[in-house]
């Protein structure tokens, strides 16, 4: 139980273009998930925490409206990196808390941002 | 704030080893703790957790005890496989951060046959 998915597994774009990352929980319901950020042989960076139902909250200088965050359902995240320059590549994973349960968190496999 | 800080790596072992990485944290509250493992490429497993102080976190022959007089989740195993070899984060989730949870840097763990 408790499996999260992302999607894609990785994705290059073109500089400019806009790129949605998908975040679902397969087994159970989230109200709460998290997106991070990890650089090649780094630690995550949390980037926001997304709330079903509300506005995400980002944490301190990451852009909101470079990095969309829609939670429109309890099973789905997703995360838009607009306008994706060469510096948004990246490793992006998310992980998300099942409602009624522990301050555990799940992750997704993550996805691989390539921006050329 | 909040804050772990994990032993810096990287770590190589001989197979069949004993493992210890240390972790040691600073947090408000009474927070729960946790190991997870990436494997290359992958996102982050949980590894194990313990959610109040003596208690002792296992799995896979990995275990942590949660040492509130010293702060510390210290992770240990006393024979590494070579299929152990990846990165290990120590992080701390307070309750009182709205679920948010405090990552360490990680431990690169590299074990040779």
């Amino acid at each position: 139980g408790a499996v999260v998915s992302q999607h894609p597994s990785w994705v290059i774009c073109k500089s400019g273009t806009s790129v949605k990352i998908e975040c679902r929980s397969l087994d159970f319901q989230a109200t709460t998930m998290f997106w991070y950020r990890q650089f090649p042989k780094q630690s995550l960076m949390l980037m926001a925490t997304s709330n079903e139902g509300s506005k995400a909250t980002y944490e301190q200088g990451v852009e909101k409206d470079k990095f969309l965050i829609n939670h429109a359902s309890l099973t789905l995240s997703t995360l838009t990196v607009t306008s994706a320059h060469p510096e948004d590549s990246s490793f992006y994973i998310c992980s998300a808390m099942i409602d009624g349960g522990t301050d555990t968190q799940y992750f997704g496999p993550g996805t691989r941002l390539t921006v050329l | 704030g909040n804050s772990v800080t994990q032993m810096e790596g990287p770590v190589t072992l001989s197979e069949e080893a004993f493992l210890t990485i240390n972790c040691t944290y600073t947090a408000t509250g009474y927070p729960s703790l946790f190991w997870y493992v990436q494997y290359p490429g992958e996102g982050l497993q949980l590894l194990l957790k313990a959610t109040k102080a003596d208690d002792k976190g296992s799995n896979k022959g990995f275990e942590a005890t949660y040492r509130k007089e010293t702060t510390s989740f210290h992770l240990e195993k006393g024979s590494v496989q070579v299929s152990d070899s990846a990165v290990y984060f120590c992080a701390l989730s307070d309750n009182t951060n709205a679920g948010k949870s405090t990552f360490g840097d990680g431990t690169t763990l590299t074990v040779k046959p």
